[in-house]
């Protein structure tokens, strides 16, 4: 059964601490995605991957770091410098999209609650 | 950056009642989706348009794409429980490829 794997659920950071979130595709896309999601709001671009071994920063990205080793693969970490990291945090994933301005639809996976201890 | 602004932010109904929700944009879009998020959930595609003037039906839902292209909305006629959740839309992110730019969404509340 295709899709997108994150792992944990929840998570706790203590003061000082690297939390890092995992995100898992079976779908053999090309391109993904990591956002944030705050109460009452949209989704905010933290870092996105069109391809293996390169990614770009999104709208976000302070405080934030990716890798992307590997297709199936795109772990954010969330560091000490980002001093609210207590959201929501979603991956994505899509088809490349080779033209610029072109959009592939996005599947997302259940998410991540991150929240500071 | 981009911005695509998504009206109202909130809408309570009752249930058999008709909802729309708008989405605009200060420049010219090549496309713009739809998503659904449920109550607790991730966020569902559920459309894709690219044509000005572009309707299209998905049983009680119809999207439409202006003709501009800067503008579109969803309108869900004779709401349910079910179709509680947020809508947002998503336009392409600037001239980054394949990078999309979500709306702040529209949370719906259905009363039964």
């Amino acid at each position: 059964d295709g899709g997108i794997t994150q792992s944990p659920k929840y998570l706790f950071r203590k003061e000082g601490q690297n939390v890092t979130l995992s995100c898992e595709q079976n779908l053999n896309h090309d391109a993904m995605y990591w956002y944030r999601q705050d109460p009452g709001q949209g989704l905010r671009l933290i870092y996105y991957s069109q391809i293996v071994n390169d990614f770009q920063k999104g709208d976000i990205a302070e405080g934030y770091s990716v890798s992307r080793e590997k297709k199936e693969s795109f772990p954010l970490t969330v560091t000490s410098a980002q001093k609210n990291p207590t959201a929501f945090y979603l991956c994505a994933s899509s088809m490349g999209t080779p033209v610029k301005y072109s959009n592939q639809p996005q599947h997302f996976g259940d998410g991540t609650r991150l929240s500071i201890l | 950056g981009q911005q695509v602004m998504q009206i109202p932010q909130y809408q309570h109904v009752q249930e058999g009642e008709d909802f729309t929700t708008y989405c605009n944009s200060s420049t010219t879009l090549s496309n713009i989706q739809w998503y659904k998020q449920r109550p607790g959930g991730h966020p569902v595609f559920l459309i894709q348009l690219v044509k000005s003037g572009e309707v299209k039906k998905q049983k009680r839902l119809t999207f439409q794409f202006g003709e501009a292209k800067k503008n579109s909305s969803l309108h869900i006629t004779a709401t349910q429980t079910t179709d509680v959740g947020t809508y947002f839309c998503a336009g392409p992110g600037g001239t980054s490829y394949g990078k999309l730019t979500f709306g702040q969404g529209t949370i719906l509340t259905v009363h039964p």
